[in-house]
């Protein structure tokens, strides 16, 4: 079955940083990566994906990128600021019928100001 | 208001003996979903349901059991089986597989003593 590797577990950045994290994944027919947002106390909230027929996606701060070749895909969130702070987590599947989100196990990203 | 409700937030009880978390939609989605998060561990997928009826073993299923009788609600069992089931426990919902997304419920957080 998938297996997602996520790095780094944690990220410190000052406020108007970069910031990027990395996810590795391991079966090949995956084609579906999203990225997930969980505020402490809070649900997990989708913030971007990506489909392996586009190798980048952008929406304002954020954007993701993907090599199918290397099977690993990457957040980026650039200017950061404090109310970025919170865990992220990766995810993959195949996306088809009968199959489920693997997921990473998460980056707890702190932005200071 | 669509969402995904899961019921009660904070579940407490004793050991060996079995526990039922409720989970319930009104987004008309197909899929349901169950996950367990401990801290550093990522979510583990436990249960999933593609249609009524039918459901399908995740990664960390032993322990645990699930009913699929209405499209809108996927309550999740958790046994005497289960060897340490004290954690945070989220339902999530998704269209129809898995490339759409999902939508998670703010979950249920069940302390064993």
């Amino acid at each position: 079955g998938e297996n997602v590797e996520q790095h780094p577990s944690t990220l410190s950045v000052q406020e108007g940083d970069s910031a990027v994290i990395k996810c590795t994944y391991s079966d090949s027919a995956s084609n579906y990566f999203p990225w997930y947002k969980q505020e402490l106390g809070k649900r997990p909230q989708l913030i971007i994906d990506i489909r392996s027929n586009v190798g980048e996606k952008k929406d304002q701060r954020i954007a993701v990128t993907l090599n199918k070749t290397a099977k690993h895909f990457s957040l980026h969130i650039t200017e950061t600021q404090p109310e970025d702070s919170a865990v992220y987590f990766c995810a993959a599947s195949s996306g088809q019928a009968g199959t489920a989100l693997i997921f990473g196990k998460g980056t707890t990203l702190s932005v200071s100001s | 208001d669509g969402g995904i409700t899961q019921s009660p937030k904070y579940l407490f009880r004793k050991e060996g003996q079995n526990v039922t978390l409720s989970c319930e939609q009104n987004l008309n989605h197909d899929a349901m979903y169950w996950y367990r998060q401990d801290p550093g561990q990522g979510l583990r997928l436990i249960y999933y349901s593609q249609i009524v009826n039918d459901f399908q073993k995740g990664d960390i299923a032993e322990g645990y059991s699930v009913s699929r009788e209405k499209k809108e609600s996927f309550p999740l069992t958790v046994t005497s089986a289960q060897k340490n089931p004290t954690a945070f426990y989220l339902c999530a919902s998704s269209i129809s597989g898995v490339s759409y997304g999902y939508t998670f419920g703010s979950g249920t957080r069940l302390t064993v003593v």
